[in-house]
């Protein structure tokens, strides 16, 4: 049962425009909520955070949104760089317990 | 500050035998969660190690089972391959053991193929 889901496996956008990757959950315990930048024969690298107490954090480029009641995260990158095409996990956690990961979405920016 | 190294790189087993693969933690983690991650799905928790004990298990059966080692390095085994178990394994790192909200630090993962 995936309990973290990602339903675009892949995104293009251009240089300079926003990125907007979705991630979908069905735990209403998970009160932590992560995503993780992955390149090519690399671990997945930490990018940024939410708490379930705030629906927005912001860092840099990158800022997160979060519906509790729709149960749905974004990650929003703005302006896209070449540099950020990887692959992007939304990860989840109920009380620093266990992370479950949803599936990935593989993002290409188009210089 | 040395990061979280994973060996070997890569791996090719067959069916029915057994594998060792081994994570070396971030410099000051005392913790170590091992992931599996298959084609085109995302990372599955196996298993965290804190002070060398099991500290939280996912949906894996026993034949995966694990070490921690008082330098806080730790080893991933599995028993009696079978074809599904083909993945990349990736080894975390982190301080404080669990529940936690510490950020847990990724090797680069050992790929697997048993044939």
């Amino acid at each position: 049962d995936q309990q973290v889901k990602q339903n675009s496996p892949s995104l293009s956008v251009q240089e300079g425009r926003i990125s907007i990757l979705n991630c979908d959950y069905t735990n209403s315990m998970f009160d932590y909520f992560l995503w993780y930048k992955k390149y090519p024969a690399e671990g997945p690298t930490f990018l940024i955070s939410i708490s379930s107490i705030k629906d927005k954090n912001e860092d840099g480029r990158f800022t997160v949104f979060l519906n509790k009641s729709a149960k749905h995260l974004s990650l929003h990158i703005v302006p896209s760089q070449p540099g950020d095409s990887a692959v992007y996990f939304c990860a989840a956690s109920a009380a620093g317990n266990q992370f479950y990961f949803g599936t990935g979405t593989s993002l290409t920016v188009i210089p | 500050e040395t990061g979280v190294t994973q060996s070997p790189t890569h791996l090719i087993k067959t069916r029915g035998q057994q594998v060792t693969l081994r994570c070396s933690s971030q410099s000051g983690h005392n913790t170590v969660s091992w992931y599996q991650q298959a084609l085109g799905q995302g990372p599955q928790f196996i298993f965290q190690y804190y002070r060398e004990e099991e500290n939280g298990r996912g949906n894996f059966p026993p034949r995966f089972s694990g070490l921690q080692f008082p330098n806080y390095s730790s080893e991933l085994n599995v028993n009696a391959l079978e074809l599904d178990d083909s993945a990349l394994y990736l080894c975390a790192s982190t301080k404080g053991g669990s529940p936690s909200y510490n950020e847990q630090f990724f090797g680069p993962g050992t790929r697997l193929t048993v044939l």
